[in-house]
């Protein structure tokens, strides 16, 4: 089955720096790639997603890549604010007979410091 | 309102003691799942649906079962729960395929302690 590694587990930046957040994925049937974000006591929240059909996506401070070939995407934040603080998780997801199986990384803790 | 109810939000029972974690949803979704969430495994998907009477198995699937009988409602149903399935429980829904969208929205979690 498909299995989903996340780097790093915690990152802390300055307020105003960048953030990357690295997965790698195995199953090469991956075709719906979402972040979430999840702050304390919250429901994780979509904050964008990629499609395997494309290589860049981005939303104003927000953007993923994907590299199919070699089965990673990333989550890159520029202009870091104190309210980005929260935990990140990945995903990599395909759809079979039954429904859509989503497989999580174990979560990136983000810090932004003032 | 848009949105993914669960009930109960909290729950405190004992090993053995069946219970059921009722999961709704108002926008027509076809999609629903369930996840559990624990620290530093992220969240783990337990099953899946993509309509009414039409579910699998997701990544942990023991001592779970789940029903489909209406395209609302999700339950998630633990027959005799033991204290590993202690956690923090959400349910999940989207447009599916045939809702030309993927994006999955999330219910505000139950947090289950079993003594």
């Amino acid at each position: 089955g498909e299995n989903v590694e996340q780097h790093p587990s915690t990152l802390s930046v300055q307020e105003g720096d960048s953030a990357v957040i690295k997965c790698t994925y195995s199953d090469s049937a991956s075709n719906y790639f979402p972040w979430y974000k999840q702050e304390l006591g919250k429901r994780p929240q979509l904050i964008i997603d990629i499609r395997s059909n494309v290589g860049e996506k981005k939303d104003q401070r927000i953007a993923v890549t994907l590299n199919k070939t070699a089965k990673h995407f990333s989550l890159h934040i520029t202009e870091t604010q104190p309210e980005d603080s929260a935990v990140y998780f990945c995903a990599a997801s395909n759809w079979d007979n039954y429904g859509q199986n989503f497989v999580f990384g174990p979560g990136t803790r983000l810090s932004v410091l003032p | 309102e848009a949105q993914v109810t669960q009930n109960p939000r909290y729950l405190i029972t004992v090993t053995g003691k069946k219970l059921t974690v009722t999961c709704s949803q108002n926008m027509n979704h076809e999609y629903m799942s369930w996840y559990r969430q624990d620290p530093g495994l992220g969240l783990r998907q337990i099953y899946y649906s993509m309509n009414v009477e039409v579910t699998d198995k997701g990544d942990v699937p023991e001592g779970y079962k789940v029903s489909r009988k209406e395209k609302r409602n999700f339950p998630l149903i633990l027959e005799s729960p033991s204290p590993n399935q202690t956690s923090l429980y959400f349910c999940a829904s989207s447009p599916g395929l045939a809702g030309g969208t993927d994006t999955q929205y999330f219910g505000p979690g139950t947090r289950l302690t079993v003594l």
